[in-house]
């Protein structure tokens, strides 16, 4: 089943706005990831943040982590139209719940960047 | 450096039929990990292999198998096909650095089974 649960589950805007995107979790974590998926496609992975962070930035990506209201956020900052894809967030539970390379993705959120 | 390649890129099946996919890692990853993507279940752990060995599995029936070579190389196999099995099957390698997984996926295997 899902650990992570993304909000909205579809963002629509212009070229040059920002969009945000949020992800809940529900079990302790070693750090949390955001991929991207262009349509039927693998996966890309966008950034990852640790569990002891609370805000890393990447171009025009900007993640925050809160541990204690266990949810992340991404914010993509002057958005193109090339960025329309879907977000997900994956949680990286601890290696002492056997969590060897098993990321838990969220649902996802549909962005569509319009020109 | 060549990325994670899957194959077939698609494949259509009937109930009751077997399938093989395949999946080569980035070179020098030896974690290599499946998940199945479906509208209705989004995205689903399948199992995780690290040097032949199967590490982790996800909640799925027996039908579901895989396996990895000394090469890192990986094969998963679904036996008795049903409809729900239509799916995108994504494979992905890991160099398994300072405790962080962070995945290189492949495009995928879209599975339709009629």
């Amino acid at each position: 089943s899902q650990q992570g649960e993304e909000d909205p589950q579809a963002l629509s805007i212009q070229e040059g706005e920002n969009a945000t995107m949020n992800c809940s979790y529900k079990t302790s974590i070693n750090n949390l990831q955001w991929y991207r998926q262009n349509s039927g496609r693998g996966l890309v992975h966008l950034i990852l943040i640790r569990s002891n962070e609370r805000e890393k930035h990447s171009g025009r990506l900007r993640v925050t982590l809160d541990t204690s209201k266990k949810s992340s956020s991404l914010l993509i900052t002057a958005s193109r139209a090339a960025d329309t894809a879907s977000y997900f967030c994956a949680t990286d539970p601890p290696m002492f719940s056997g969590g060897y390379n098993k990321l838990i993705f969220g649902a996802g959120t549909r962005l569509a960047v319009h020109p | 450096k060549a990325g994670v390649t899957q194959t077939p890129r698609y494949l259509i099946k009937t109930r009751g039929q077997q399938v093989t996919l395949s999946c080569s890692p980035i070179s020098g990853h030896r974690s290599v990990s499946w998940y199945q993507q479906t509208p209705g279940q989004g995205l689903q752990f399948l199992f995780e292999y690290f040097s032949e060995t199967q590490r982790n599995k996800g909640n799925f029936p027996g039908r579901f198998s895989g396996r990895q070579f000394s090469n890192s190389r990986s094969e998963m196999n679904v036996s008795t096909l049903e409809l729900g099995d239509s799916a995108l099957y994504l494979c992905a390698s890991s160099l398994e650095s300072s405790g962080a997984n962070v995945l290189t996926f492949g495009a995928g295997s879209r599975l339709t089974v009629l």
